[in-house]
């Protein structure tokens, strides 16, 4: 069955860096995009862009642009966030997501990241 | 950007009540690009309807989506327990945006 299944929750200081890992399992890796959400404590789900599997071609929403990287490594079937120059306001759980036709069809289980000095 | 507005922003229901949310965007969405979303605290989000109207896999008939244009609604027939929640639209067609969320609560 299809799974994503992100690292672990992070806790980082102002001004640090942090990378969080989606892997996928049980479908062909690079058939399907990747989508990247963010939720913001007491926030709703905000897209934070997405990125293609087969070319590795990112696409950035607006306000997600500069300190947010997208990657992805095919040969163990798994996509990155990388956010640097970590804000407090930069505290929310992020999710991957499977896109299927533009639509997120399968949700990773959501990455707590907190800034804290 | 399309912006989405849900309402109401909370829904006190019983169940075995219906369910009616609604969400507006600021501009017409084409070509139906159009999804709601449940999400449960601890949980991640849940994909239940997707082109307006079709139902993800697995989901309920009690959930129905419905809309054109710029209105758009989600029912849910008869709210059992595990309904209780929080639903988000979403629209596709021009990049992606995700309204504000509705809850669902127990009346």
């Amino acid at each position: 069955q299809v799974q994503l299944v992100q690292s672990g929750s992070e806790l980082k200081k102002p001004g640090a860096s942090v990378k969080v890992s989606c892997k996928a399992s049980g479908y062909t890796f690079t058939n399907y995009a990747m989508n990247w959400v963010r939720q913001a404590p007491g926030q709703g789900l905000e897209w934070m862009g997405w990125l293609t599997t087969d070319t590795g071609n990112p696409t950035y929403a607006q306000g997600f642009t500069g300190r947010f990287v997208f990657s992805l490594d095919t040969s163990v079937s798994t996509a990155y966030l990388q956010i640097s120059s970590l804000e407090a306001e930069d505290t929310a759980v992020y999710y991957c997501a499977r896109l299927n036709y533009y639509v997120a069809d399968y949700w990773g289980q959501g990455t707590l990241v907190t800034v804290s000095s | 950007e399309i912006v989405l507005t849900q309402s109401p922003g909370a829904l006190s229901l019983s169940p075995g009540e219906r369910a009616t949310l609604s969400c507006r965007a600021s501009q017409s969405i084409s070509s139906r690009y159009f999804a709601w979303y449940q999400r449960k605290p601890g949980q991640a989000p849940r994909l239940l309807i997707y082109g307006v109207s079709s139902r993800a896999n697995g989901i309920p008939d009690r959930f129905s989506g419905s809309g054109s244009g710029t209105d758009f609604t989600l029912t849910i027939s008869r709210l059992e327990p595990e309904d209780f929640a929080v639903y988000y639209c979403q629209q596709y067609g021009s990049s992606q945006t995700f309204g504000q969320g509705t809850k669902v609560e127990v009346k």
